[in-house]
Order: C-alpha cells, then structure tokens, then sequence
C-alpha cells in the first residue's frame, strides 16, 4: 500500500517548451502534495506544497510562473515546467501525505522521480 | 525557518562495523525526525523514523536516538552490509510551516 506514481520517468525536452510531470496517489488519498527538486549529489529541495483545491504555496526563490502546480483531485497533482531551459534539468520528485486512516499523517510517501533534461 | 544540518557528508566503514549519522535542527518545534536510504536515480525510502515523545526506536540493525534539549538527532547502523552504502537523509517535520526540511545527505560506503 502507500503508493505514489510519476509520469514520465524520464524526458528531454528542447530549450523554450513545457513539460508536465503528473504524481498520482494510487491507493489512499492526499490532500498535500510535495513537489522537490534535487540536483546531482545535493539533497531534496522543497519547491512547493501542493493542496487539493487551492493554489500552492511555493518555497523562496521558486518562480510560481515558471513551474505551474495544479492539485485537481485528492489523486493527482501535476507540475508543469514552463519554458524549460537547461538549468532547469534535474531530478523532480513528488511526495503525498495521506489524509486520514491507518497511515500516519507525517509519514510522506515518494515518488519515483522524473528525470528532466533540457536540451 | 527550520534548518538541518548532517555530518558527516561520506562515510565509508568495513562491513560488519557500525555507522553513525548525525543531524542537527534549529526549530524546536519539529516533532517528526525520518530518515531516508536513497540509492542512485530512485526515490528515497523511508527506513526509521522518530517522533519527538520517544527517545529512541530501534528496527533490527538500524537505531534513531533524538535528544530533544540538544535538537540533535543520530542514525545508527549495526553489523553494516554493502547493500547498506547508499546516500542517507535525515529531515525534520517543522509544525509551523508543515513541510520536511532534508538535511545535506551522507554518501555511506561499505566495503566488504
């Protein structure tokens, strides 16, 4: 149980167009999301917190325009990376935190990651 | 905000030693103290993780003491494996901006 999905796991895409990285909780329901980024040999860094049906809420320096978060179910959450360019590569992972029942409410439950490439 | 920080950032011990990782947190309002195994290219596993009423929690060879007047908070590795060299994070769950805060990581390497 506990688990959380991300489509695709891999893309390259060319400098100046959009990408859109989904996270699907398959089997409980999240009403917060997560979404880090994390370069080689760094830690996960938390771009924004994601909550079903409201606008996200993103960490400093992270260009809301630039990476667009949209939470439309307790399922799914999805980031789009906007007008991609090469500093922009790097490892996405989401995360889900489950909103009630047996699971812990501070367990988070990751994804498998998306890696980015922007060429 | 919260800030964490973990030392040492590579370890490497012959198999069988133990292993020791430390973390360090700012906000003494944390109160959930995980920590992660993540290997090359996958997501981090979630492998013991601490809550700020308990002192300590042990899992067969993996141990988490947390020391809540200090805001330290260690990971420890029994009879290590070389399936147990990986990058391990530790984080703290900060109550005020609700979020996980990942400290820098630690390259573990066992060697048989």
């Amino acid at each position: 149980g506990a688990v959380v999905s991300q489509h695709p796991s891999r893309v390259i895409c060319k400098s100046g167009t959009s990408v859109k990285i989904e996270c699907r909780s398959l089997d409980f329901q999240a009403t917060t999301m997560f979404w880090y980024r994390q370069f080689p040999k760094q830690s996960l860094m938390l771009m924004a917190t994601s909550n079903e049906g409201s606008k996200a809420t993103y960490e400093q320096g992270v260009e809301k325009d630039k990476f667009l978060i949209n939470h439309a179910s307790l399922t799914l959450s999805t980031l789009t990376v906007t007008s991609a360019h090469p500093e922009d590569s790097s490892f996405y992972i989401c995360s889900a935190r489950a909103t009630s029942g047996s699971r812990s409410s501070y367990e988070q439950y990751f994804g498998p990651g998306t890696r980015l490439t922007v060429t | 905000g919260e800030n964490v920080e973990q030392h040492p950032s590579t370890l490497s011990v012959q198999e069988g030693d133990s292993a020791v990782i430390k973390c360090t947190y700012s906000d003494s309002a944390s109160n959930y103290f995980p920590w992660y195994k993540q290997e090359l290219g996958k997501r981090p596993q979630l492998i013991i993780d601490i809550r700020s009423n308990v002192g300590e929690k042990k899992d067969q060879r993996i141990a988490v003491t947390l020391n809540k007047t200090a805001k330290h908070f260690s990971l420890h590795i029994t009879e290590t494996q070389p399936e147990d060299s990986a990058v391990y994070f530790c984080a703290a769950w900060t109550t005020g901006f609700q979020k996980l805060v990942f400290g820098t990581g630690t390259r573990l390497l066992v060697s048989p």
